[in-house]
């Protein structure tokens, strides 16, 4: 079974573009997580997705929003683009995210992303 | 103010010895817990998790140990392997799909 798969695996911005960000889960899963990882504060939730709806949310600012379209495949979107936004974006999948009860995220190889 | 940005902790070990990595966890409402190991230029990888019904789990080569009085978790790997070197990061779950990860720790493996 193909694992969870990112495009594009690298990026270059400038400041104040906006950029987005795909993510195909693993086959048969249905909640899509997406997480920021920087050197300087780690791996930090930004959102989740189920069912095409946002489900769960982190700490970040409304430039970073998302989608998840009907066959559980996610996109993320960052505005305005800030150098603080060069990080390593990672997406992660599991099987169907039934709140209350955790499962095991998959993680794909992440998107860096580049602001200049 | 001036982001301070994380400073590892690393692990070496020798070749064939066993590892111990560490990891204090911070919400006591957390139930989930999971290792994952990150080689340079990937994404992490699940490795081993945890219920918080359990204080102990084994996998191949490697144990996860839960201690919820003192909020702390732990990542034994026998025979230690090259392959083995890599950032691992502890991650808790308290709230549906959101994880929380730890800093990470280092391991570097000599041969």
């Amino acid at each position: 079974k193909a694992g969870v798969t990112q495009t594009p695996r690298y990026l270059i911005k400038t400041r104040g573009q906006q950029v987005t960000l795909s993510c195909s889960p693993i086959s048969g899963h249905r909640s899509v997580s997406w997480y920021q990882q920087t050197p300087g504060q780690g791996l930090q939730f930004l959102f989740e997705y189920f069912s095409e709806t946002q489900r769960n949310k982190g700490n970040f600012p409304g430039r970073f929003s998302g989608r998840q379209f009907s066959n559980s495949r996610s996109e993320m979107n960052v505005s305005t683009l800030e150098l603080g936004d060069s990080a390593l974006y990672l997406c992660a999948s599991s099987l169907t995210g039934t709140s209350g009860y955790q499962e095991t995220q998959y993680f794909g190889p992440g998107t860096r992303l580049l602001v200049l | 103010g001036e982001s301070v940005g994380l400073h590892l902790p690393t692990l070496s070990v020798q070749e064939g010895d066993n590892s111990i990595i560490n990891c204090a966890y911070s919400n006591s409402a957390s139930d989930y817990f999971i290792w994952y190991k990150q080689e340079s230029g990937k994404g992490p990888q699940f490795i081993i998790d945890i219920r918080s019904n359990m204080d102990k789990r084994q996998g191949q080569r490697v144990t996860v140990l839960l201690n919820k009085t003192v909020k702390h978790l732990s990542l034994q790997i026998a025979a230690t392997q090259p392959g083995d070197s890599a950032v691992y990061f502890c991650a808790e779950n308290s709230n549906g799909n959101k994880l929380v990860f730890g800093a990470g720790t280092i391991l570097r493996v000599k041969s």
